[in-house]
């Protein structure tokens, strides 16, 4: 079956370091892969997604390539902010009859220190 | 714009009793409905998704039961609840393309 392995946490941060969240995943067709972000408290956000090989999702300083030989979708920011400490989520989509179905890597906390 | 509601927000049950979740959709039509739960210091496990009225897919056996009553309501449910079923439940909604979006959360204490 599907799956994701995102890197072990927790990370921790100066601000204005540059961050990467390792993300690796196994799928028998080519999925869509997501990163969310949950702040604490809180349901999940959508930060960014890629549906195809090459593509590149971004959003508010975050970047992630969905590398199709390497089986990657890694998280970069080049300056992290305090308020991005948060738990990251790496997802990708299958299809099961008419619904999309989500798997979630294990999650990646991050705090960001001033 | 769509929106996304659960309550309650917060919950605390002794073992044995009943469990009445609710999700509901504003701003879109028959959408594919989804709950997830997620226990402690881990990731998020689907419990239940519905792609239409009545219409409930189950991914794991549990003592949990859903029900979609109306197109854009979901209910999470249980006649007897355990200590494990503790834990954060997200309600999401999608409409057959491959984003999800997540409501803000019930969090579930069974004593």
């Amino acid at each position: 079956g599907n799956s994701v392995t995102q890197m072990e946490g927790p990370v921790t941060l100066s601000e204005e370091a540059f961050l990467t969240i390792n993300c690796t995943y196994t799928a028998t067709g080519y999925p869509s892969l997501f990163w969310y972000v949950q702040y604490p408290g809180e349901g999940l956000q959508l930060l960014l997604k890629a549906t195809k090989a090459d593509d590149k999702g971004s959003n508010k300083g975050f970047e992630a390539t969905y590398r199709k030989e390497t089986t990657s979708f890694h998280l970069e920011k080049g300056s992290v902010q305090v308020s991005d400490s948060a738990v990251y989520f790496c997802a990708l989509s299958e299809s099961s009859g008419s619904a999309r179905q989500l798997t979630f890597g294990s999650g990646t906390q991050l705090t960001v220190l001033p | 714009s769509q929106t996304i509601h659960q309550w309650p927000a917060t919950l605390v049950q002794p073992v044995g009793s009943p469990l009445s979740l609710e999700c509901t959709v504003e701003g879109t039509s028959n959408p594919n409905l989804y709950w997830y739960r997620q226990a402690a210091g881990r990731g998020l496990q689907l419990l239940f998704y519905s792609v239409g009225i009545g219409q409930i897919s189950s991914e794991v056996p549990q003592n949990l039961s859903a029900s979609r009553p109306q197109d854009r309501q979901f209910i999470l449910s249980s006649k007897k609840l355990l200590l494990s079923d503790s834990g954060f439940y997200l309600c999401a909604w999608g409409l057959g393309t491959d984003t999800q979006y997540f409501g803000p959360g019930t969090r579930l204490t069974v004593l």
